[in-house]
């Protein structure tokens, strides 16, 4: 079964500080990990990471996956209170040759920045 | 629409009740999830649909589940006899094509089971 842990499960920082957040998988047939943001109950997609050692970058936030070590980590620099949410991380997993994948998400981790 | 709308938002049963939630996907998007995400937890995948076809219901979890789709856009997922431990968020998701992920959600129904 497709297996996805995410840490710290919550994490309290101050504006201004940085802050790292862990995800680890096993999964049969990897195809691509996925970071998303839940504010209130919509989570929105941030990153798709497929390839080992590359890091996306968008804005202050930023990710790399590790393919050897099965993991991922995202980094949020310079938070804002705005950075408040809960993040979670999915992987997908390639099911049929007809291209369908399956993403499984993890718990996620409730980020709280306080001013 | 711009987005994926879900409606109700909020949704209250007593026990035994029957309930549907209805998802209006982005106009255009083949792919439709839905997920199920009990507090503190992530998403859990229900079913997936390509246009009208239901192609994966593995992750219903029981035959009071049941999906539709019928005109491969608006679908309503339907929860017979409701039971507490139904009580979460339905969460439905559209993409354009086959993969998951640039998946946009909708806002989901919080469903409370009394």
């Amino acid at each position: 079964e497709d297996k996805v842990v995410q840490s710290p499960l919550s994490l309290v920082v101050h504006e201004g500080d940085t802050v790292t957040l862990n995800c680890s998988y096993e999964v049969t047939n990897f195809r691509s990990l996925l970071w998303y943001k839940q504010e209130k109950k919509a989570p929105t997609f941030l990153f798709m990471l497929t390839s080992s050692g590359i890091e996306k970058k968008s804005g202050r936030l930023s990710s790399i996956l590790d393919k050897k070590e099965l993991s991922s980590i995202l980094n949020i620099t310079a938070t804002q209170t705005g950075d408040s949410a809960i993040y979670l991380c999915a992987v997908e997993a390639i099911i049929d040759s007809g291209g369908y994948q399956k993403v499984t998400f993890g718990i996620g981790t409730k980020l709280q920045v306080i001013p | 629409g711009a987005g994926v709308s879900q409606s109700p938002r909020y949704k209250v049963a007593k026990r035994g009740q029957d309930v549907a939630l209805r998802c209006d996907p982005i106009s255009g998007h083949v792919s439709l999830f839905w997920y199920q995400q009990a507090l503190g937890q992530g998403p859990e995948f229900l079913t997936y649909f390509q246009n009208e076809a239901q192609l994966d219901k593995s992750g219903l979890p029981s035959d009071r589940f049941f999906a539709e789709r019928p005109e491969g856009s608006v679908s309503t997922l339907k929860i017979q006899r409701t039971q507490q431990e139904d009580s979460a968020v339905y969460l439905c998701a559209s993409s354009l094509y086959g993969t998951n992920t640039e998946a946009f959600f909708g806002q989901g129904t919080r469903l409370t089971v009394v």
